[in-house]
């Protein structure tokens, strides 16, 4: 079966400072691959999503960016954090329709 | 872009009651249509969805209901049990590519 996984399940970061997020999906080949981002108390805000190795599209610009170095790999960068960077950060998958979501990173900016 | 409104933000209703949660969307060629159930500090999981091509769908206390016309979809929940108490997210997609989700209803269940 299809497992995701986030790192770090935490993070505290002062501002301006880098942030490298990782998620990687195990038992499937080329899936689909998103990054999310919910603040407090908010919905989903779809960052970036990738149909393959090294496919991005960024959906919200910012001072974020996304890579997919390999097939089942997918990182979240910041060169410097700001105050507003600070939420939960959810990478899911998926095959078709149906999107699967990992268990996230919360990331505080301070 | 896909526009999903949501309504309301927060429910609030007894044990055994129904609660009901709606949205709207505004491309109509949206044809897929989640919902997400999120627990305090949790990740979304999926409880149901819909294609456009059904009307209605059901899983035990949980239903779904579709518009195409009117451009709205609508959970459902039955006999409401204090653990269904969570944030519902519903989302609209072509062809599940990219989720366009709703602002979220926070639902209280009261014993």
């Amino acid at each position: 079966s299809q497992t995701i996984h986030q790192w770090p399940a935490t993070l505290v970061q002062p501002v301006g400072s880098p942030l490298s997020l990782e998620c990687t999906v195990e038992g499937t080949s080329n899936p689909n691959l998103y990054w999310y981002r919910q603040a407090a108390g908010r919905g989903l805000q779809l960052l970036f999503y990738s149909v393959g190795i090294g496919q991005i599209s960024s959906e919200v610009p910012q001072n974020l960016s996304a890579s997919r170095p390999q097939d089942r790999q997918f990182i979240l960068s910041s060169k410097k954090l700001l105050l507003s960077d600070s939420g939960f950060y959810l990478c899911a998958w998926s095959l078709g329709e149906t999107q699967y979501f990992g268990p996230g990173t919360r990331l505080l900016v301070l | 872009g896909e526009n999903v409104e949501q309504h309301p933000s927060t429910l609030s209703v007894q044990e055994g009651d129904s609660a009901v949660i709606k949205c709207t969307y505004s491309d109509s060629a949206s044809n897929y249509f989640p919902w997400y159930k999120q627990e305090l500090g949790k990740r979304p999981q999926l409880i149901i969805d819909i294609r456009s091509n059904v009307g209605e769908k059901k899983d035990q206390r949980i239903a779904v209901t579709l518009n195409k016309t009117a451009k709205h979809f609508s959970l459902h929940i039955t006999e409401t049990q204090p653990e269904d108490s969570a944030v519902y997210f519903c989302a609209a997609s072509y062809s599940g590519y990219a989720l366009n989700f709703g602002k979220g209803t926070s639902l209280l269940v009261t014993p």
